[in-house]
């Protein structure tokens, strides 16, 4: 089956500045996450949809970050404005439901100079 | 909410050898424990998973156990090999509604031919 699918792969913006991440799930999968890994670190979640509900938007920060899932199926990540402190990887993932295999795609490595 | 700590950061074998990660975790109601390997540059992929009904699971040269009562989970690579370096992620999953995934911090694994 295909994966899950995200672009761009690699973004440099100044601060200040917007960006848009997209991301399409695995067919199927009712459950997708957003998730940022700053180097070194673990993948923390910023939001997870339940179709195109959200159900946990707890650690994501709202003054600045937004996210959609029109459609319950692909979905946009959004920053404005960018902070220096944004730099990461923005990882998508998709599971079939709660509770199961949680799939990543590549990611989005997300510069901010 | 859940807290996931992991030990050690770094782990350094020569091939061959055993190696073991172990995480923790916060809340008692947590059910669901995966294993994510990640290597440089790439996306997490899950390796093996762990239930709160079952104490043990093998894959091969992977195993990883979970100790409830204590609430902490390990992994164990047997006859480990180059190839199986890598960053390697534990997680922890709430049993309430549409529950999220909680990573540690990661593991650095280093193996020497």
């Amino acid at each position: 089956e295909a994966g899950v699918a995200q672009s761009p792969r690699y973004k440099i913006i100044e601060k200040r500045q917007s960006v848009a991440f997209w991301c399409n799930p695995i067919s199927g999968h009712a459950t997708l996450y957003w998730y940022q890994q700053i180097l070194g670190q673990g993948p923390k979640l910023l939001i997870q949809f339940q179709n195109n509900g959200v159900v946990d938007d707890s650690q994501l920060p709202k003054d600045r970050f937004s996210a959609e899932r029109l459609k319950g199926v692909d979905s946009t990540l959004k920053i404005q404005p960018a902070k220096l402190e944004d730099s990461a990887v923005y990882l998508c993932a998709s599971s079939r439901d709660k509770n199961t295999e949680a799939f990543f795609g590549q990611g989005t490595r997300l510069t901010v100079v | 909410g859940e807290n996931v700590e992991q030990h050690p950061s770094t782990l350094s074998v020569q091939e061959g050898d055993s190696a073991v990660i172990k995480c923790t975790y916060s809340d008692s109601a947590s059910n669901y424990f995966p294993w994510y390997k990640q290597e440089l540059g790439k996306r997490p992929q899950l390796i093996i998973d762990i239930r709160s009904n079952v104490g043990e699971k093998k894959d091969q040269r992977i195993a990883v156990t979970l100790n409830k009562t204590a609430k902490h989970f390990s992994l164990h690579i047997t006859e480990t090999q180059p190839e199986d370096s890598a960053v390697y992620f534990c997680a922890a999953s709430l049993n309430s509604g549409y529950s999220t995934l909680t990573f540690g911090k990661g593991t650095m694994l280093l193996v020497s031919p």
